[in-house]
């Protein structure tokens, strides 16, 4: 009865190929979002979605795309990875998006080595 | 420019001590405050808030003060337990985005 899980929890692969990360939620919550935790341990804010609508896009390059295909999923496509893109992914969800206080619900993090 | 900042990047305490864990930001629009525990291969995990309204919110163990003329808030767990070892974040927010800004994180450790 996992809350927030995400697919899969290692991944590594050669630089230029395209990659997805899966996230799914059963909290019924409207938001979602990816986070990216570098090297630093820093956890940045990527995207975050409300009710399949993209509602926050931080400076990310336009190689990564998220989609969700229903307010329950968000996933996380990456084309020509680059080495730089090593980190530890998170998803999260909750309740509402703006205009609300939002205890915010994390998964396990997916790590991403680029090599 | 990192609006909210944990200077501290590690912590050691005794065992039944208090653990002080200390975070200040920049961004005087924020109003909305959150400590998350990580455990390591595991995703933050909620532990406490506190909106700008108010200076003290206490939960069991672990209480956060809020100091807005200072820009600090500060999380205190007392007693201090080793199942309480982990990484601590810091997180705020405003209000009209609700986007969360993470500090870089306090690892704790609670010596038995």
């Amino acid at each position: 009865d996992t809350a927030v899980s995400q697919t899969p929890k290692y991944l590594v692969t050669q630089m230029g190929n395209d990659k997805s990360i899966k996230c799914e939620q059963n909290l019924g919550h409207d938001t979602m979002y990816w986070y990216k935790q570098d090297s630093k341990k820093f956890l940045k804010i990527m995207f975050s979605y409300n009710n399949k609508e993209l509602i926050i896009n931080e400076t990310v390059p336009n190689r990564f795309s998220p989609k969700s295909p229903d307010k329950a999923h968000l996933n996380l496509h990456i084309n020509s990875l680059e080495l730089g893109d090593s980190a530890v992914y998170f998803c999260a969800s909750s309740q509402g998006s703006s205009g609300t206080y939002n205890e915010q619900f994390f998964g396990p993090g997916t790590r991403l080595t680029v090599l | 420019d990192q609006q909210v900042k944990q200077n501290s990047p590690s912590l050691s305490v005794q065992e039944g001590r208090i653990s002080i864990l200390n975070c200040d930001y920049t961004n005087s629009m924020f109003d909305y405050f959150l400590w998350y525990k990580k455990y390591p291969a595991e995703g933050p995990t909620f532990l406490i808030s506190i909106s700008s309204i108010k200076d003290k919110n206490e939960d069991g163990r672990f209480t956060v003060f809020l100091n807005k003329s200072a820009k600090h808030l500060s999380l205190h767990i007392v007693p201090s337990q080793p199942g309480d070892s982990a990484v601590y974040f810091c997180a705020a927010s405003e209000m009209t985005t609700g986007k969360l800004i993470f500090g870089q994180g306090t690892t704790l450790q609670v010596k038995p």
